[in-house]
């Protein structure tokens, strides 16, 4: 059962470009959504959050898109730069009473980036 | 920058002992946590952690799991007789706030189960 879709398992990108990572859902209680983003022998690290009650958020290089009607989000990252090689997890939060930061995770997408 | 540390790095045991692992979360969070990810699977959610009791366990986190604080600095995943399917990445994570707030990851404990 997967609540959280990421269907690219991998994205090759030169560098400079636009990296563009997709995730779906398909959970309408969902309201807080999350990147991360995990380097090889590292825990995830908290890259841009968004809520359900906006359909953009932007830091610096990166933007997360929010279609609610959807139910798809993509982490945008211009310019694309090697360091951002890693795993990007797309993760989710329920909105139902009593939960206490249980993300569902989606299975990541490796992306690399080439100079 | 405060971090979660996790011991041991990577535990290799038999089926049916029983492991514990480590967590020292950020010193001001109040609110801990367990994931794991089996190998090539998603990260999943295990249990959280708050004001020395449970908040929410998921259904992986069964008898056999416990966690438990026993200080005022150390959060331990406790699986009392392991089987085969235990063995994962382990990642304990902290927040300060509950619910959608950020969690901060430790490197996490590959536990090896034979």
């Amino acid at each position: 059962d997967q609540q959280v879709k990421q269907n690219s398992p991998s994205l090759s990108v030169q560098e400079g470009r636009i990296s563009i990572l997709n995730c779906d859902y398909t959970n309408s209680m969902f309201d807080y959504f999350l990147w991360y983003k995990k380097y090889p022998a590292e825990g995830p690290t908290f890259l841009i959050s968004i809520s359900s009650i906006k359909d953009k958020n932007e830091d610096g290089r990166f933007t997360v898109f929010l279609n609610k009607s959807a139910k798809h989000l993509s982490l945008h990252i211009v310019p694309s730069q090697p360091g951002d090689s890693a795993v990007y997890f797309c993760a989710a939060s329920p909105n139902y009473g009593g939960s206490q930061g249980n993300l569902i995770f989606g299975k990541g997408t490796k992306l690399s980036v080439k100079p | 920058e405060p971090e979660v540390t996790q011991t041991p790095s990577h535990q290799v045991t038999q089926m049916g002992q029983e492991v514990i692992l480590r967590c020292v979360p950020i010193s001001n969070h109040l609110y801990f946590y367990w994931y794991r990810q089996i190998l090539g699977q998603k990260v999943e959610f295990l249990v959280s952690f708050y004001n020395n009791e449970i908040s929410e366990k998921s259904e992986i986190f069964d008898d056999q799991f416990s966690v438990e604080r026993p200080d005022g600095s150390n959060f331990t995943l406790k699986i009392r007789s392991t089987k085969l399917e235990d063995s994962a990445m382990y990642f304990c994570a902290s927040s300060d706030q509950a619910g959608a707030n950020v969690l901060t990851f430790g490197a996490g404990s590959r536990l090896t189960v034979l």
